[in-house]
């Protein structure tokens, strides 16, 4: 079944800074991308979603590039702002249509 | 648009009652809606698999004897954990995806906010 590895697990940025997190999959069928933030004691909020079709998208301070080839996905953010703090999780369909999901980054973005 | 509501938001109950939690797609239609749960600190699990109209689908190691799903409209899904014990106390999220778009989008899922379940 598919497998979905996210690192880092925390990631501190000066406020200001861009911050990245990377995510493998191992289901080569897999063909829908989305990343989640997720604030303490909320449910997962979607923020940027890619298909297998497009190789890169943007959304203002958010961006998500896709390497099918290699099965890897990386979400970018940009000019990260005190508000950015949350936890995000990244998440790959696998063969039935299902999210795996990745393990989940802590960003703190200090000012 | 895509806004996925549930209720209760938290819940205490005693060891050996059951407790229902609501889960409503409220401005869409979902045929079908995703259950999981989630430790502190840990990702989501995903427990079953709701569709309308018939019986849920449930992950491997979860009794569906105990966590009892019910999916009777396109905008409700209900997830009843029965005779519940202080280790179910966890935080229940629902999922739905988007039934009037076909295609890619259908794969789109949309949280709801959770519930917090405590059980003494």
């Amino acid at each position: 079944g598919e497998n979905v590895e996210q690192h880092p697990s925390t990631l501190s940025v000066q406020e200001g800074d861009s911050a990245v997190i990377k995510c493998t999959y191992s289901d080569s069928a897999s063909n829908y991308f989305p990343w989640y933030k997720q604030e303490l004691g909320k449910g997962p909020q979607l923020i940027i979603d890619i298909r297998s079709n497009v190789g890169e998208k943007k959304d203002q301070r958010i961006a998500v590039t896709l390497n099918k080839t290699a099965k890897h996905f990386s979400l970018h953010i940009t000019e990260t702002q005190p508000e950015d703090s949350a936890v995000y999780f990244c998440a790959a369909t696998d063969s039935w249509g299902k999210l795996q999901f990745g393990a989940g980054t802590q960003v703190v973005v200090t000012p | 648009g895509a806004v996925v509501s549930q209720h209760p938001s938290r819940v205490i109950c005693k060891s050996g009652t059951s407790v229902k939690i609501e889960c409503r797609s409220l401005d869409f239609q979902a045929t079908t809606m995703f259950w999981y749960r989630q430790f502190p600190k840990k990702s989501l699990m995903l427990m079953a698999t709701s569709n309308e109209g018939s019986k849920a689908t449930y992950e491997q190691g979860v009794e569906k004897d105990k966590f009892l799903i019910n999916h009777a409209s396109l905008t409700l899904s209900t997830l009843t954990v029965t005779s519940a014990h202080p280790e179910d106390s966890s935080f229940y999220i629902c999922s739905a995806r988007d039934w009037a778009t076909s295609g890619p989008s259908t794969d789109t899922q949309y949280f709801g906010p959770g519930t917090r379940l405590t059980v003494l």
